[in-house]
């Protein structure tokens, strides 16, 4: 069975830094794409970045609102994908949830998503 | 950026009702649309991806149309575990945008 775990998330100051740890399990790690996405309380659903396979690059893509902040990278090794978070603000709150690509291919279809992790941001 | 644009915003349905949703892209997105449900507290699940592929698990009552910039889901007979919130996604170009989403709720 796939899963999903994120860990990481917490109280945090503005301008302070974060990092989320989602462990997978279940599958080939090395063979999907994986992503993070972002739900601020009773909001809509936001895609934070995603990182390749190392086999199409292993390069990463993020939303305007967190490049130059937040950074994904994976242990492969561990079975584990990151997002740093520096320069934290107040809208960064939200839970945020790790996810898998549909298929190997696949770099902007995912599912299974984890169950979240809630980062807040405030003084 | 692609606007994705869900309507209605919520619902109310009985059990056994057809239910139609809709959502629009702001520009054509080939059938690059997929669909996830939502259950308060839990993490979204994919049902449809690329318009109309049924997700491994996901009940055939479920089915996905459209292409372009317009797009349904529609549920063939509403069922109590199906009440929730809908969200569509266009996978077409990053940044990936999801629509607003539309609660379905019970009549």
């Amino acid at each position: 069975e796939v899963q999903l775990v994120e860990s990481g998330g917490g109280l945090v100051q503005p301008g302070r830094s974060l990092r989320l740890s989602c462990t997978a399990s279940g599958f080939t790690f090395g063979d999907y794409a994986m992503s993070w996405f972002r739900q601020a309380p009773g909001k809509g659903l936001e895609w934070v970045g995603f990182i390749r396979i190392k086999t199409s690059g292993g390069t990463s893509e993020y939303a305007a609102s967190v490049k130059g902040r937040f950074t994904i990278s994976t242990d492969d090794s561990k079975s584990i994908v990151y997002l740093q978070m520096n320069s934290l603000k107040t809208e960064d709150t939200a839970l945020y949830y790790c996810a898998r690509g549909r298929i190997s291919t696949s770099a902007k279809t995912f599912d299974p998503w984890g169950q979240g992790t809630l980062v807040t941001v405030s003084s | 950026d692609i606007q994705m644009t869900q309507s209605p915003s919520s619902l109310s349905a009985s059990v056994g009702d057809r239910v139609t949703i809709t959502c629009r892209a702001s520009q054509s997105i080939g059938t690059y649309l997929n669909w996830y449900q939502q259950k308060p507290g839990k993490a979204p699940k994919l049902l449809i991806y690329t318009t109309s592929g049924l997700q491994s698990g996901v009940p055939s009552r479920f089915s996905g149309s459209g292409s372009g910039t317009d797009f349904t889901l529609t549920i063939s007979s509403l069922q109590p575990e199906d009440f929730a919130t809908y969200f569509c996604q266009q996978s077409y170009s990053t940044p990936l945008t999801f629509g607003g989403g539309t609660k379905v709720e019970i009549k």
